[in-house]
């Protein structure tokens, strides 16, 4: 198992509602990125925080927004939900940069009704 | 920008038998080429990946194989068992956004 945990593991909301998801990288990483699974696809990348600062983004709207903090933690929050945007939210910690190895964390099932 | 695409996106196979899965990239500046297994319910794990100045890479019964002239890249495994049963994502990185673009997936049945 990777070091890289997330909170919470399941989240229900309603449409209209805001969420935030966490993320702690592992131990010695910088870099997370955030990832949005869709049932029976594979994971699409929403954006990357490197040294706290956004270092790339997906095509999602802006009402997908992120943090890192000065620990290298995440969060990832998203507004106005939509029933589109339920998901498993995967984040995924590296040492450096874009093209590092990326390792998982168990990701949060979010449920939009 | 990228895109990767992923085949089959089934595979069943016998206990002992060998599996092989494709994928095929845009963007010729991309990489970096991981594979990762994702369990039902579970995170994806990375099993191997491949950087883009080899062409091979093995360890233990997996192996991958990258074609840089014709973009594509390949897993195989071998002498397969029913714990190899999951979905496998192929990905693709170090293009122009330089982020991980993933393929939709190949769900392996092994056999017993």
């Amino acid at each position: 198992e990777t070091g890289v945990t997330q909170s919470p593991t399941h989240l229900i909301k309603t449409r209209g509602q805001q969420v935030t998801l966490r993320c702690s990288s592992q131990s010695g990483h910088n870099t997370v990125s955030w990832y949005q699974q869709a049932l029976g696809q594979g994971p699409q990348f929403i954006f990357q925080y490197y040294r706290e600062e956004e270092n790339g983004r997906g095509n999602f709207p802006p009402r997908f927004s992120g943090l890192q903090f000065p620990n290298y933690s995440s969060e990832l929050n998203v507004n106005a939900l939509e029933l589109d945007d339920s998901a498993l939210y995967l984040c995924a910690s590296s040492s450096s940069g874009r093209t590092d190895t990326q390792y998982f964390g168990p990701g949060t099932r979010l449920t939009v009704l | 920008g990228e895109n990767v695409e992923q085949h089959p996106s089934t595979l069943s196979v016998q206990e002992g038998d060998s599996a092989v899965i494709k994928c095929t990239y845009s963007d010729s500046a991309s990489n970096y080429f991981p594979w990762y297994k994702q369990e039902l319910g579970k995170r994806p794990q990375l099993i191997i990946d491949i950087r883009s100045n080899v062409g091979e890479k093995k360890d233990q019964r997996i192996a991958v194989t990258l074609n840089k002239t014709a973009k594509h890249f390949s897993l195989h495994i071998t002498e397969t068992q029913p714990e190899d049963s999951a979905v496998y994502f192929c990905a693709a990185s170090g293009g122009s956004q330089g982020n991980l673009i993933f393929g939709k997936g190949t769900k392996l049945s092994v056999k017993p």
